[in-house]
């Protein structure tokens, strides 16, 4: 069984670019959440997302962030205009379904890095 | 959801078991006690969660007191690869499986 895949695992941008953050969740898994952890800071949850649709976004900046999780393919975290302080590791989670939103398994992350 | 309180960190000889506590001394009757760690620089990794009663799984042991304000994580037999920080959260249920990471505690496992 694939575990939940992201890509790119490293992702370098310039002040100004876009950002796009991809996430494959498990196999079967219709829930997907976004997590950010900054340098030297805790995990913190952005997104939660179900098949297209967004179901709580309360952890996401008001501007440049957004997300979605189409019928088909991956789940997209994009950033607009990035800026050195977007620079995080950003991670997704899956989970098998409504009884067990709380047990996720985790991706590798992507570290993003704005110069 | 209830506040959690772990210690900062905890050392632990490699093949001993590896108690790490947790304090919810303001959980209400249908919150779950959920586990999870982070090895440097990895995801984080599921472990274990139960709701009163013990529970044991492949990867650890969750004990949970009778009036349910504590916990222990039990790792039987720590290898250096367990050397990771563990969160301790406490959910409801409501809130769409938003996980709250705290400080966690840093365990590190010595040879």
């Amino acid at each position: 069984n694939a575990g939940v895949m992201q890509n790119p695992r490293h992702l370098v941008r310039r002040r100004g670019q876009e950002a796009r953050l991809r996430c494959s969740p498990m196999k079967g898994h219709s829930h997907v959440y976004w997590y950010r952890q900054l340098p030297e800071e805790g995990l913190k949850f952005m997104v939660y997302l179900q098949k297209e649709n967004i179901i709580d976004e309360s952890g996401m900046p008001k501007e440049r962030f957004s997300a979605e999780f189409p019928k088909e393919g991956p789940s997209i975290l994009r950033i607009q205009q990035v800026v050195r302080g977007d620079s995080a590791a950003y991670f997704c989670a899956s989970s098998p379904g409504e009884r067990a939103l709380y047990e996720q398994y985790f991706g590798p992350g992507t570290r993003l890095t704005v110069t | 959801d209830a506040k959690t309180t772990q210690p900062p960190s905890m050392d632990c000889a490699e093949g001993r078991a590896a108690n790490l506590p947790c304090n919810h001394s303001t959980i209400s009757g249908n919150e779950y006690v959920y586990w999870y760690r982070q090895i440097h620089s990895q995801g984080p990794q599921y472990i274990i969660h139960g709701l009163k009663n013990n529970e044991t799984n492949e990867m650890a042991s969750l004990i949970i007191t009778e009036d349910r304000k504590s916990s222990t994580l039990i790792l039987p037999h720590a290898t250096l690869r367990d050397t990771a920080v563990y969160y301790c959260i406490v959910n409801r249920g409501t809130s769409y499986g938003k996980l709250t990471f705290g400080q966690g505690t840093i365990l590190t496992v010595h040879p």
